[in-house]
């Protein structure tokens, strides 16, 4: 069965830090995936995606994430945390764009 | 750059009330729509796909007497949530596509927050 996986529940850091989020996939070909972030009673926005191509995607707000067919991962990082990147982090993977499955969410402290 | 924007943004009724939500795409045009339901810190769960107009699909496990989908056009989706209980109590979120751009990645509402009492 299709899944994504986020194996972090919650993550802190303090503000400055480098921050990696993970995320690997089940899917029987390499789907195209996102990275969304969800501030509290939010909706969500998306932050980056990957279709094809190059391999390290770069997004907004300093995001970026690396494909790795091998390890059927697509982990988020940024390489210094601000206190306002405090919020839920989604991966979703999806084979075309419409029918989207998302992992359970990192939810990101960061401290001061 | 795309804006969907959803309608109400929290809903508070008795139990037996029955609760519409609007999604619309503001400055684009979406054949398809989506519909999400989260509970509180959970992911979101795909509970239908509305089709301007056709039927939704709707996931398994998915009411849909229950859950109304209308897709009467381009830019606005509803989901009205019949005879509502305390346990449809949850955060919708939906999201759409653009049209006729297969490499658009959905882009999402602000939710509404829905409780029943």
């Amino acid at each position: 069965a299709q899944s994504v996986t986020q194996p972090d529940i919650h993550i802190t850091v303090s503000e400055g830090a480098s921050l990696e989020l993970r995320c690997n996939y089940s899917y029987g070909a390499t789907p195209y995936l996102f990275w969304y972030v969800q501030s509290p009673g939010q909706g969500l926005q998306l932050l980056l995606k990957y279709f094809s191509g190059d391999t390290l995607v770069q997004g907004i707000k300093g995001f970026e994430a690396e494909f790795k067919r091998s390890q059927s991962s697509f982990n988020l990082r940024k390489p210094s945390v601000h206190w306002s990147d405090a919020a839920e982090y989604f991966c979703a993977a999806a084979r075309n764009t419409d029918k989207l499955i998302f992992g359970t969410g990192t939810r990101l402290q960061v401290f001061p | 750059g795309a804006v969907v924007s959803q309608h109400p943004s929290r809903v508070i009724c008795k139990s037996g009330t029955s609760v519409k939500i609007e999604c619309r795409s503001l400055d684009f045009q979406a054949t398809t729509m989506f519909w999400y339901r989260q509970f509180p810190k959970q992911s979101l769960m795909l509970m239908a796909t509305s089709n301007e107009g056709s039927k939704a699909t709707y996931e398994q496990g998915v009411e849909k007497d229950k859950f109304l989908i209308n897709h009467a056009s381009l830019t606005l989706s509803t989901l009205t949530v019949t005879s509502a209980h305390p346990e449809d109590s949850s955060f919708y979120i939906c999201s759409a596509n653009l049209r006729g751009d297969g490499n658009q990645p959905q882009h999402f509402g602000d939710g509404t927050r829905l409780s029943i009492l």
